[in-house]
């Protein structure tokens, strides 16, 4: 089982980003997947979750500037970062929670 | 939005010794409870789903229990590989991690 993220970076605030995760080694359309991300020195801070078949559930904190989707063809979850703040400024990790499987992490800096 | 209130923030324990670390809901969360251990660079490992099933390959001194809106992770006998920061999370109604536990070898 492989998770990859990707897309992350420095961005300005108020801008956007996309990223990404690519999932290998399981049935990727079969599970529901979450973003969680973590600031630095922080702890795990619950963000996004897409069931397998696409409804989605969004912390408060991110309702209506993130969007979560995936796309089964490419076996890739994604997440749209939009109107971006300074307290969004975290690793990104995608997960399947109940099945312990999880990237790496990808770095988002929002700073002007 | 329901709420995680961990307890305690950090502790110290010795090897061999019991660690108990307790997770209080606002509200009853049916046993949708996880608790996850994260090593330092790492991404977390999730140890015990559903309150009190300990997940595969994790070991046996790790145990669960808890109903309603109390919970709590038991570590029965400190070993060297254990200390990390340990979260609960909820996922009765959205998702909540705990604000985490510091355990450290005395």
């Amino acid at each position: 089982v492989q998770l990859v993220e990707s897309g992350g970076g420095l961005v300005q605030p108020g801008k956007s980003l996309k990223l990404s995760c690519s999932a290998s080694g399981f049935t990727f359309s079969s599970y529901g997947m979450h973003w969680i991300r973590q600031a630095p020195g922080k702890g795990l801070d619950w963000v996004a979750y897409i069931s397998s078949s696409s409804g989605t559930v969004y912390a408060d904190a991110v309702k209506g500037r993130f969007t979560i989707s995936r796309d089964n063809a490419k076996n890739t979850l994604y997440l749209q970062l939009n109107s971006l703040k300074s307290e969004d400024t975290a690793i990104y990790y995608c997960a399947v929670l109940g099945s312990s499987y999880w990237g790496q992490g990808v770095m988002v800096t929002v700073s002007s | 939005d329901i709420q995680m209130t961990q307890s305690p923030a950090s502790l110290s324990a010795s090897l061999e010794e019991i660690v108990t670390i307790t997770c209080q809901a606002s509200q009853d969360i049916g046993n949708w409870l996880a608790w996850y251990q994260q090593k330092p660079g790492k991404s977390p490992q999730l140890l015990i789903y559903d309150a009190s099933s300990l997940h595969t390959g994790v070991p046996s001194r790790f145990s669960g229990s808890g109903s309603g809106t109390q919970y709590s992770l038991k570590i029965s006998r400190l070993q060297v590989e254990d200390p990390g920061i340990y979260y609960c999370l909820q996922g009765y109604s959205a998702y909540t991690f705990g604000a985490g536990t510091k355990l450290e070898l005395k």
